[in-house]
């Protein structure tokens, strides 16, 4: 898991309540990504942020929302309109490599449930 | 050892076997490759990475095959054992500052 925390590590929403899932890294990455994984299924991208105050729309980023005020931290928000958010979420962080080839890193995830 | 020729979601070995998982990617500018182990519950963990200037790359254990021609990625695992048991995952890159295209995983199971 390297530098890179998730919390919780459970959550539980209620119909109609938005939720916001913690992402922090202390490993100075400049870029940080969020992916939604179903069970048995691949990671799919839904948000991510190359830079402080940015940020660019994934594969399924309809009802959630993100943030990038700090280079440490990219809270993703799972919003009511998010008709099926029961998911694991994971939060990855980049560096850039030499040759311009990015390795990411992983967190430990998130699993959201709904009540 | 054994191996799969296409990608199948699950691959079962005895410990000590050598296994081969296989993925193949999807776009030929692709240029850098990841292979990631995914346990049950946890994040993805790094296993080894391969450059497209490369056709294999060895790590502890761990050897990763390239194949430009037909598009085709693998990852070799000497001696499994029981704690490779996961999920395994390749991903693609064309270049920094776009997101990694993952493969469908493949789950190893080991036996004793």
């Amino acid at each position: 898991d390297g530098g890179i925390t998730q919390s919780p590590k459970y959550l539980f929403r209620k119909e109609g309540q938005n939720v916001t899932l913690s992402c922090e890294q202390n490993l100075n990455h400049d870029a940080m990504y969020w992916y939604r994984q179903d069970p048995g299924q691949g990671l799919r991208l839904i948000y991510y942020s190359q830079i402080v105050n940015d940020f660019q729309k994934g594969d399924i980023a309809e009802g959630y929302s993100v943030s990038r005020e700090k280079k440490e931290s990219f809270p993703l928000t799972v919003t009511s309109a998010q008709k099926n958010p029961t998911a694991f979420y994971l939060c990855a962080s980049s560096i850039i490599l030499p040759g311009n080839q990015e390795t990411q890193y992983f967190g430990p995830g998130t699993r959201l449930l709904v009540l | 050892g054994e191996s799969v020729g296409l990608h199948l979601p699950t691959l079962s070995v005895q410990e000590g076997d050598n296994s081969i998982i296989n993925c193949a990617y999807s776009n030929s500018a692709s240029d850098y490759f990841i292979w990631y182990k995914q346990e049950s519950g946890k994040g993805p963990q790094f296993i080894i990475d391969i450059r497209s200037n490369m056709d294999k790359r060895q790590g502890q254990r761990v050897t990763v095959l390239l194949n430009k021609t037909v598009k085709h990625l693998s990852l070799q695992i000497a001696a499994t054992q029981p704690g490779d048991s996961a999920v395994y995952f390749c991903a693609e890159n064309m270049w920094a500052g776009t997101a990694l295209i993952f493969g469908k995983g493949t789950t190893l199971s080991v036996s004793s």
